[in-house]
């Protein structure tokens, strides 16, 4: 299994700002994934980085909004940018796991609030 | 309509109970099932999974899959306080390896 940290766990950021949550995973992996976890609604899928490629976007998620970088196999940032009160959050990171795609490895999340 | 249906809760039971989450979900090129928990402030953890239909058993945790009702269930026996926590259910399959979560179901199991 792999075993997954995010920096920072939490955050309080005005209206305007952007923040930068750090990813860094245990072992080298080929794709990473960004997940939303808003009050009450279900893991939204915000993109997929692999290493030396572009982001891929899900519908709904720009790269202008959520940009995200990818320099090697076992790190992964993705920023929120210009940031509002609707962007208030858990953002994780996962990575698939030794059997597929169905197993997915969660890091414990960056809660961001904005005001 | 959504593509899974979770009923959010809680859902507060005495310990010891036998414990029934279920799922619902539309799309019916779904193949995989998966069962997530999720303690708080943490990420959520692969339960068990299934492949098609059928049944699945790994201790107290038993996973159900109905394709011709499109209903998912994950039962939890002899439920123990530490089970308390939020169980997300996950699925894909159709050409799209992308999981879609149902807005999981709080579970509180007190002593």
């Amino acid at each position: 299994s792999a075993v997954i940290s995010q920096k920072p766990s939490r955050d309080i950021c005005q209206r305007g700002t952007s923040l930068t949550i750090q990813c860094q995973v245990d072992s080298q992996v080929t794709m990473m994934f960004w997940y939303r976890q808003q009050p009450g609604q279900s893991l939204t899928l915000i993109a997929t980085a692999n290493q030396g490629s572009e982001a891929t976007y899900e519908s709904g998620f720009v790269i202008d909004k959520f940009p995200i970088s990818r320099p090697n196999l076992t790190f992964s940032t993705l920023t929120v940018s210009n940031m509002s009160p609707e962007d208030s959050s858990i953002y994780l990171c996962s990575v698939e796991g030794n059997r597929g795609h169905y197993e997915q490895y969660f890091g414990p999340g960056t809660r961001l609030t904005v005001t | 309509q959504k593509e899974v249906e979770q009923d959010p809760g809680p859902l507060s039971v005495p310990e010891g109970a036998i414990v029934s989450l279920n799922c619902t979900y539309s799309n019916s090129a779904f193949q995989y099932f998966m069962w997530y928990r999720q303690y708080s402030r943490k990420g959520p953890e692969l339960l068990m999974y299934t492949y098609s239909s059928g049944n699945k058993e790994d201790g107290r945790f038993t996973a159900q899959v109905d394709k011709s009702s499109k209903y998912i269930s994950l039962f939890i026996r002899d439920s123990q306080p530490s089970d308390s926590a939020t169980y997300l259910c996950a699925m894909s399959g159709g050409g799209s390896y992308i999981p879609t979560f149902g807005r999981g179901t709080s579970l509180i199991v007190h002593p």
